[in-house]
């Protein structure tokens, strides 16, 4: 079974400071990754994907996440936080093997920025 | 374009009730999905339904039900509601039944839930 496990359920940054929200997965099969950001009372909107392409997939405003698959993570970066990042991050994994679409999601990490 | 649409946003039901929850795909999308995101938690897929057949399904009670129509919109049914069934649930389109390198799953801004 595949799962995703973030480490942090909240993160604190000053405006301007790196932005480094952690996840791992565990998948038997090669697998598709993304990351979601969801903002109060909305869904969620995709950040980025990794699809095998490129192993430093670069996402919207700003984001990016490197697959490494000898630690197993998939961890999101932003080198210059803004207040308007302040949301929750989802990670998750789909097999990409699977005859249907089924994203496992981690717990959600809620990223704080302060002026 | 317009995104993918829920209805109703916000819904309050009694334990016991049965209760409807709706999406419209976007346009040229012919697979629904389903997820519930109780507060605190990640979202947890429930079903997944590609021209009109159900082709996945997560682990959950057969009070949950679901059906997509000709249209491709879909709707969710929760039958004999508890307390545990407060949750948003939201609904995600995509062009295929499954995940690919070029698609991208698309999800709607939910329909908050609350069992009282």
């Amino acid at each position: 079974a595949q799962s995703v496990t973030q480490l942090g359920s909240h993160v604190s940054v000053s405006e301007g400071a790196l932005v480094l929200l952690r996840c791992n997965y565990s998948s038997s099969v090669p697998p598709y990754l993304f990351w979601y950001v969801q903002y109060p009372n909305q869904g969620l909107q995709l950040l980025l994907k990794y699809t095998s392409a490129a192993t430093l997939v670069k996402g919207i405003n700003g984001f990016e996440a490197e697959f490494k698959k000898s630690e197993t993570s998939f961890h999101l970066t932003k080198p210059s936080a803004h207040m308007s990042d302040a949301a929750e991050y989802f990670c998750a994994v789909s097999d990409s093997m699977t005859g249907f679409q089924k994203l496992v999601f981690g717990t959600g990490t809620r990223l704080l920025v302060s002026p | 374009d317009a995104g993918v649409t829920q209805s109703p946003t916000h819904l309050i039901k009694t334990r016991g009730q049965q209760v409807t929850l709706r999406c419209s795909p976007i346009s040229g999308h012919k697979s629904v999905s389903w997820y519930q995101q109780v507060l605190g938690q990640g979202p947890q897929f429930i079903f997944q339904y590609y021209e009109k057949e159900e082709r996945g399904r997560g682990n959950f009670p057969d009070r949950f039900s679901a059906r997509q129509f000709p249209n491709y919109s879909s709707e969710l049914n929760v039958n004999a509601l508890l307390l545990g069934d407060s949750a948003l649930y939201l609904c995600a389109s995509s062009p295929r039944v499954r995940t690919s390198d070029k698609e991208k799953l698309f999800f709607g801004s939910g329909t908050q839930l609350s069992v009282l």
